[in-house]
């Protein structure tokens, strides 16, 4: 499968926690993209960081990328409940930029 | 403005019967891609448009998929005598370009249930 990994499969938190998610691939890659969906519908996407780059933030996000290890990871601080979802990764690459997609980490935060 | 669209929103339908979805990406977006999504085979790309051309249909998973794109903006993606294995959710995504930082934006997909 081309599919790349992602842990861990399940995160069950309290509030104010933060979660953390990792995503491994398996290919050279353009970008990787990391993406929130809620029952099971649209994704919505939360930040793309580029393969020359190695961290970014947005709000209360934080995304490393290690291409020398193919991973990356995500990391929501103080996570709320509205957090609540699925998470994958996914890493757009070649000419087309398709996407690949991890399996996805279901995040639940208790509150 | 206005996000990626696709309709219908649900689709049920009959083994053997053919099925079109559609979808309407972001005005000016020159990219298009569809993915379908299903519990044993989780998110996959299935072809790729740029403009009205598919340089990319690596991922159809059969000849009895096909899609097309007019005008650079309404694509079909068209299933003939359906199975029930295409049941799932079909996403389409759009960006305005294809380069490596380009973000690909979601509509919030079709689900076809074959019976």
């Amino acid at each position: 499968s081309q599919q790349g990994e992602e842990d861990p499969q399940a995160l069950s938190i309290q509030e104010g926690e933060n979660a953390t998610m990792n995503c491994s691939y398996k290919t050279s890659i353009n970008n990787l993209q990391w993406y929130r969906q809620n029952s099971g519908r649209g994704l919505v996407h939360l930040i793309l960081i580029r393969s020359n780059e190695r961290e970014k933030h947005s709000g209360r996000l934080r995304v490393t990328l290690d291409t020398s290890k193919k991973s990356s990871s995500l990391l929501i601080t103080a996570s709320r409940a509205a957090d609540t979802a699925s998470y994958f990764c996914a890493t757009g690459g070649g000419a087309t930029n398709k996407l690949i997609f991890g399996t996805g980490t279901l995040l639940a935060v208790q509150p | 403005g206005a996000g990626v669209s696709q309709s219908p929103s649900n689709k049920v339908t009959e083994k053997g019967k053919d099925v079109e979805l559609r979808c309407d990406p972001i005005s000016g977006h020159t990219a298009l891609y569809w993915y379908r999504q299903s519990l044993g085979q989780g998110l996959e790309f299935l072809i790729y448009f740029q403009g009205n051309s598919a340089p990319d249909k690596s991922g159809l998973p059969s000849d009895r998929f096909s899609a097309e794109r007019t005008g650079g903006s309404v694509s079909t993606l068209t299933i003939q005598r359906t199975q029930q294995e295409d049941s799932a959710v079909y996403l389409c995504a759009s960006s305005l370009y294809v380069t490596e930082k380009e973000t690909q934006y979601f509509g919030p997909g079709t689900r076809l249930l074959v019976l």
